[in-house]
């Protein structure tokens, strides 16, 4: 059971150039969200999505795109990068246990960290 | 809108002892949940401890325990018997319709 894989690790992206940050999880998990980690600051949601096919905007989505074709997988999509986007990214996901999508515990990614210059 | 606040960007304590890492909170939800995450230097985001908003006692796990204070809107994290191993950042966060998290406290811990 590897929890949620996300890769790669690290990257470096040139002003302009678009990437996609890959997130797996094997625990069946109907939850998924990305966030971002700036320095010296606190987790904020970009986007979640509460099973395949289901998307929703989080607190930061301008600048990335997502999808959910499978239970397993959410991609996040950066189609322009800016150095604004520069930043450590975390993926979760969570199983819903009846407490409610607020209510359950998330397990996190390793995470990526994306550089643009 | 939640917001999550700790006042404390840096704390320390030696090992063995206790130490107290505070946060406040702000929601207009009625039922939400407060959390308390450990980021090591993996980077590797774990769940310390988690409380329901709508239960009076306080959460415990092994040597970490929460006071929570609700109408004062206070959430703090007691480490019992601290370990060179806790040395981390640790957050705060509210989770109504979403996860807030705030800014985070470098705890570390001194042989």
């Amino acid at each position: 059971n590897a929890g949620v894989t996300q890769t790669p690790k690290f990257r470096i992206l040139k002003i302009g150039q678009s990437m996609t940050l890959q997130c797996t999880q094997d625990m069946n998990h109907n939850y998924m969200y990305w966030y971002r980690q700036d320095p010296g600051m606190g987790l904020k949601l970009i986007y979640y999505s509460v099973g395949a096919g289901i998307t929703d905007k989080g607190e930061v989505p301008n600048g990335y795109n997502v999808s959910r074709s499978t239970t397993e997988d959410f991609p996040l999509r950066l189609e322009l990068a800016a150095p604004s986007q520069t930043s450590v990214y975390f993926c979760a996901s969570s199983y819903p246990t009846g407490t409610g999508l607020s209510g359950d515990e998330q397990f996190f990614g390793p995470g990526t960290r994306l550089t643009v210059l | 809108a939640q917001t999550v606040t700790q006042s404390q960007p840096e704390m320390s304590v030696q090992e063995a002892e206790t130490v107290t890492l505070s946060c406040t909170y702000d929601t207009s939800e009625n039922n939400y949940y407060l959390f308390w995450y450990k980021q090591p230097p993996s980077r590797q985001m774990i769940l310390v401890i988690r409380q329901e908003a709508y239960k009076q006692q306080n959460a415990t796990e092994n040597r970490f325990s929460v006071n929570f204070q609700k109408a004062a809107k206070s959430f703090s994290l007691k480490i019992s018997d601290s370990q060179l191993g806790d040395t981390a950042m640790y957050f705060c966060a509210n989770s109504g319709s979403r996860l807030t998290f705030g800014e985070g406290t470098q705890l570390t811990v001194n042989p």
